[in-house]
């Protein structure tokens, strides 16, 4: 089945600067790529996702890009912000299963 | 539209005893999920459903059973609790069909076993 890993476990920048996290998959058949935000007490929300038919996709400060090939995948956020402080999952699937497999986390610290 | 509602909140129980979580939602997807959350393991899926009467597992299915009677509710029973499945527990739901749809979380069970 499908595995994610996930780097940095946990990342601090400053305030301005840009975060970037890495994700891995394994599956091949793999071709949908969600990325999850979860504060601290609270549920995940998607963020941004990518599909395996495009390269990048950019929203805003955040944005993904997706390496077929290699099969990795990475979330960048600019000009870093207190409240981007959280944890980000990345996910696999491939969409004829429907089943989501998770990255195992990273904690973005923001410091003012 | 309340999205993907849970309950409880909080649940602590002792060793053997059983429970149900209840997960429901209100925007007629097909497809729902169950997850545990450890701390360093993220997400881990637990089972899943594509549909009424439809139920398949996951990654870490011993010691839970699920059911879909209906499109709006799934919940998750623990059969025999033991201390390895103090966890949180999420509930999802989203669209089926083609090219990925985003997965929506309910708020969460905290479940503690002693």
């Amino acid at each position: 089945g499908e595995n994610v890993e996930q780097h940095p476990s946990t990342l601090s920048v400053q305030e301005g600067d840009s975060a970037v996290i890495k994700c891995t998959y394994s599956d091949s058949a793999s071709n949908y790529f969600p990325w999850y935000k979860q504060e601290l007490g609270k549920r995940p929300q998607l963020i941004i996702d990518i599909r395996s038919n495009v390269g990048e996709k950019k929203d805003q400060r955040i944005a993904v890009t997706l390496n077929k090939t290699a099969k990795h995948f990475s979330l960048h956020i600019t000009e870093t912000q207190p409240e981007d402080s959280a944890v980000y999952f990345c996910a696999a699937s491939n969409t004829g299963f429907q089943k989501l497999v998770f990255g195992t986390g990273t904690r973005l610290l923001v410091s003012p | 539209n309340a999205g993907v509602t849970q309950t409880p909140k909080f649940q602590v129980l002792k060793t053997g005893q059983s429970m149900t979580l209840q997960c429901a939602q209100d925007m007629n997807h097909e497809y729902m999920s169950w997850y545990r959350q450890d701390p360093g393991m993220g997400l881990r899926l637990i089972h899943y459903s594509v549909g009424a009467g439809i139920t398949d597992q996951g990654e870490v299915p011993n010691g839970y059973n699920v059911s879909r009677s209906t499109t709006e509710d799934f919940p998750l029973r623990l059969l025999s609790a033991a201390p390895s499945q103090t966890s949180v527990y999420f509930c999802a739901s989203s669209m089926t069909g083609g090219g990925g749809t985003e997965a929506f979380f309910g708020q969460g069970t905290r479940l503690t076993v002693v």
